[in-house]
């Protein structure tokens, strides 16, 4: 079955660093997500993604953060400069239809350590 | 707007036992909710989701939730509980309406415990 994949499974970065989080969605997915868990808490939605632009993003996703889809097969998240409280696992999720109906797939996550 | 609430953020039961995690949500549409569960250093898998028609609907792994309306609840149960069961699980209904096609919005996550 296919499959959303995530690289790398664990970032260690320094603080003020830049940092990139790739992701693979499902080939035939139009629709593509971020998401982040901090340690203990609950999953929150970060931006989602269709037609090479972003269609909604929280207030956590503010100017540090940017999201791209350079070439059709990659779904990127950028921290331009991180703080310790990025810290978290953040998980990419895929879907092939805009229905709410429609299930989202996600990856494994990249956990994020700021040092 | 959603927003969902899950009754216990750890439950325990014996292996063979009835599993019951609380799922309560509050939707101005009709809502379409989804169950996900996540193993240790997993991500998040799918296990089954409520979008119309039967309201009991069963999943992967010998899991169904039930939806019920009159109580906006969609509890997730398993008649006999494996080992291989323990993980947390998450309610998420999917977002209505805006640009956001469907995002979810996450429960604070059930940690299921199984002992022998």
């Amino acid at each position: 079955e296919p499959e959303v994949t995530q690289t790398p499974s664990h970032q260690v970065t320094q603080m003020g660093q830049e940092v990139i989080l790739r992701c693979v969605p499902i080939s035939n997915h139009l629709y593509f997500y971020w998401y982040r868990q901090i340690l203990g808490q609950k999953v929150e939605f970060l931006v989602s993604f269709y037609n090479n632009e972003i269609s909604e993003k929280s207030e956590i996703f503010d100017d540090q953060f940017s999201v791209e889809r350079p070439d059709g097969s990659n779904f990127t998240l950028k921290i331009r400069s991180t703080k310790l409280e990025d810290s978290a696992m953040y998980f990419c999720a895929s879907k092939v239809g805009s229905g709410r109906n429609q299930p989202q797939h996600f990856g494994d996550g990249t956990r994020l350590s700021i040092l | 707007a959603q927003s969902v609430t899950q009754l216990g953020s750890h439950v325990s039961v014996s292996e063979g036992a009835l599993v019951l995690l609380r799922c309560n949500y509050s939707s101005s549409v009709p809502p379409y909710l989804f169950w996900y569960v996540q193993y240790p250093n997993q991500g998040l898998q799918l296990l089954l989701k409520y979008t119309t028609g039967a309201t009991l609907v069963k999943g992967i792994n010998g899991f169904e939730a039930e939806f019920k309306k009159s109580e906006t609840s969609f509890h997730l149960t398993k008649p006999s509980a494996h080992m291989s069961d323990a993980a947390e699980y998450f309610c998420a209904p999917a977002n209505a309406g805006g640009t956001s096609y469907g995002k979810l919005t996450f429960g604070q996550g059930t940690i299921l415990t199984v002992h022998p």
